[in-house]
């Protein structure tokens, strides 16, 4: 069985930073891109950012680029997204997700969540 | 980018009925790369479709995918009660991915 298991989230201020991981278990994690996803409350889903399977190439939203970094450990199984200069219009449930393909495709499991809150 | 426009917003239906989603993209999709996903309140999305057609693992048959190009279409061809819910197309070929605004699928 898949799992993605988010953590990480939490209440930050305005220009703080803070990262999200997300560790997967039940496939070969190496070989699966891996995405973030976000939903800010009462709202639809967001693509945020993604990368390989190698962790070589790495993609990421006009939104979000110069401010988030996502990386990945194949040694530990996991997937990180490291927030930079967070804005309130940050704040939303992110989802890490597992790519059917190595570099692309559709999303085929999902994790819980993680609750990012940009505040003062 | 690529802009998904999804419609209609809401759609209303009983049980029992058919529902037809649609999905416009602003350029045009492989079909190898859209695919469409399901939200109930307070879970996570769940893949419905892959590579415009294919159902996920464990999709009722009554879900299909169809469309190329830049229209794609979702049907449910007999809403069950667990059907209602919101409903989200996505392209994932061509950096930065996107996905639909949602269809709120709401029992009439």
């Amino acid at each position: 069985d898949v799992k993605l298991l988010e953590s990480g989230g939490g209440l930050v201020q305005p220009g703080g930073s803070l990262r999200v991981s997300c560790e997967a278990s039940g496939f070969t994690f190496r070989t699966h891109a891996m995405n973030w996803v976000r939903q800010a409350p009462g709202k639809g889903l967001e693509w945020v950012s993604g990368l390989s399977g190698s962790g070589g190439m790495t993609y990421y939203a006009d939104s979000v680029k110069g401010r988030f970094t996502i990386s990945r450990d194949n040694s530990k199984n996991t997937v990180y997204l490291q927030m930079n200069s967070l804005r309130a219009e940050d704040t939303a449930v992110y989802y890490c997700a597992k790519v059917s393909g190595n570099y692309f495709g559709s999303l085929d499991s999902w994790g819980q969540g993680t609750l990012v809150t940009v505040s003062s | 980018e690529i802009l998904l426009t999804q419609s209609p917003g809401t759609l209303s239906l009983s049980p029992g009925e058919r529902a037809t989603l649609s999905c416009r993209a602003s350029q045009s999709v492989k079909s190898d790369y859209l695919a469409w996903y399901q939200q109930k309140p307070g879970q996570a999305p769940r893949l419905l479709i892959d590579g415009g057609y294919s159902r996920a693992a464990g999709i009722p048959d009554r879900f299909s995918g169809s469309g190329s190009g830049t229209d794609f279409t979702l049907t449910v061809s007999r809403l069950e009660p667990e059907d209602f819910a919101v409903y989200y197309c996505h392209q994932c070929g061509i950096s930065p991915y996107s996905f639909g605004q949602g269809t709120r699928l709401e029992i009439k």
